[in-house]
């Protein structure tokens, strides 16, 4: 079974700064899909960025961006000049391909992230 | 576009009583989505849809949940009855076919006393 882990329960930046949130998972499948959602205190995920395993380049989205590396099975995300709107719970999510075992997004714990003014 | 809707935002029951959620998707999604998330934990997968027929509830405690879907479109989740475990918040979600991104509705926290 697949699983995701985010082993950084709190992570504190300064506003303008920028910081890396971590995630690494366990599949044995070779195609899936890796994402970060965002989820503040109003509770609505929203998705941050999207990531192809087949796909080597790295996505990016603005002043997020990943550093996918499929071999370490490590998917981390950077969130350049934070601001205050970012501070926010940050779940790393694993999806199987469609063809794979189950297309039900596969969550870690979550790591809330505060921004310091 | 108007995204996904849930309602009640918040209920409060006692254990044993049961309760109902109810999910709007964003239309023409076909495929929808229940979570459960408990505190401090991140979403879990009960149940999933495509149009009006169930495509994975493996996770789904179905001797007390139950959803369904009727013409395709909104969906309910009842909880029959309650436990105390079952304090979480429910989220919905939707997506435009199973390959698609998934877009959450605010979710409907659950507290059972």
């Amino acid at each position: 079974a697949q699983t995701v882990t985010q082993s950084q329960p709190e992570m504190s930046v300064q506003e303008a700064e920028t910081v890396t949130l971590s995630c690494t998972y366990d599949t044995s499948e070779s195609d899936y899909y890796l994402f970060w959602y965002k989820q503040p205190p109003s509770r609505q995920m929203i998705l941050v960025i999207r990531q192809e395993a087949y796909k080597q380049q790295n996505a990016t989205e603005n002043r997020f961006s990943v550093n996918f590396q499929k071999a370490a099975k490590s998917f981390s995300l950077k969130i350049s000049d934070s601001q205050l709107g970012d501070a926010a719970m940050y779940f790393c999510a694993y999806r199987s391909s469609p063809g794979g075992a189950t297309n039900k997004l596969i969550f870690g714990t979550g790591t809330l992230l505060a921004v310091q003014p | 576009e108007a995204g996904v809707a849930q309602s009640p935002r918040y209920k409060i029951i006692e254990k044993r009583q049961s309760v109902a959620f109810w999910c709007n998707p964003i239309s023409g999604h076909a495929t929808l989505y229940w979570y459960q998330q408990i505190l401090g934990q991140g979403p879990k997968l009960l149940i999933q849809f495509q149009n009006n027929g169930v495509v994975d509830d493996s996770q789904l405690p179905k001797d007390r949940f139950s959803a369904e879907r009727l013409k395709g479109v909104d969906s309910t989740l009842k909880i029959q009855p309650a436990k105390l475990e079952d304090s979480a918040v429910y989220l919905c979600a939707s997506s435009q076919n199973v390959r698609d991104t998934q877009y959450f509705g605010p979710g409907t926290r659950l507290t059972v006393l």
